[in-house]
């Protein structure tokens, strides 16, 4: 079953933009991730963020989740055509986890130059 | 770095065909992993590997079944292909079953069944 859902599904920005995408969940998580996928390739990890965290930031991303609303964002400062590509999230559920993860089905993020 | 190579990129086969993906990681990771990626429903788990000759169930097992002889090899096995099984296929590893751990996945092996 599919855990979390992206929204928006598609996003066209201009360079030096900052790009948004949200991500909700549906059942409790030990913790969220955020993957990158460029055009017919693998998933490369972007950041993770733990259940008792709010916010963090790595390079040019910032994620926050809210374990309330069972939501998270994902944004992108300052973009580069080279962010394009699709973002998911990924959720640990708290329970019958095995490490595995359960994906979104992705924003698609075009950055034009 | 880690690296989890599967060992065919591209590949053509007709229904009712066995299909064998092949997967190797080299970092000795406990937890193998083999998904499913089609347009708009994101990527969908077909069976994990917790240890060597441990497996079990994912999201979309039918049609699907899998082997773990060594520690590095994960394989997915289409034992009749059918045309619905065409998709892309992800195969990924992490370091083991506890929470946290980042998934590592290969490039994909696109698999067309006509």
């Amino acid at each position: 079953s599919q855990q979390g859902e992206e929204d928006p599904q598609a996003l066209s920005i201009q360079e030096g933009e900052n790009a948004t995408m949200n991500c909700s969940y549906k059942t409790s998580i030990n913790n969220l991730q955020w993957y990158r996928q460029n055009s017919g390739r693998g998933l490369v990890h972007l950041i993770l963020i733990r259940s008792n965290e709010r916010e963090k930031h790595s390079g040019r991303l910032r994620v926050t989740l809210d374990t309330s609303k069972k939501s998270s964002s994902l944004l992108i400062t300052a973009s580069r055509a080279a962010d394009t590509a699709s973002y998911f999230c990924a959720t640990d559920a708290q329970t019958d986890s095995w490490g595995k993860l359960q994906f979104g089905a992705g924003t698609q993020v075009v950055v034009t130059p | 770095d880690v690296k989890v190579t599967q060992s065919s990129r591209y590949l053509v086969k007709r229904t009712g065909e066995k299909v064998f993906l092949e997967c190797v990681q080299d970092m000795d990771h406990e937890n193998m992993f083999w998904y499913r990626q089609d347009p708009g429903l994101g990527l969908r788990l077909i069976y994990f590997s917790y240890d060597v000759k441990m497996k079990e169930k994912g999201d979309i097992p039918e049609g699907y079944s899998v082997s773990r002889e060594k520690k590095e090899r994960f394989s997915l096995i289409l034992e009749s292909a059918s045309t619905n099984q065409t998709s892309m296929y992800l195969c990924a590893s992490s370091l083991d079953s506890f929470s946290g751990n980042t998934i590592y996945f290969g490039e994909g092996s696109w698999l067309t069944v006509v």
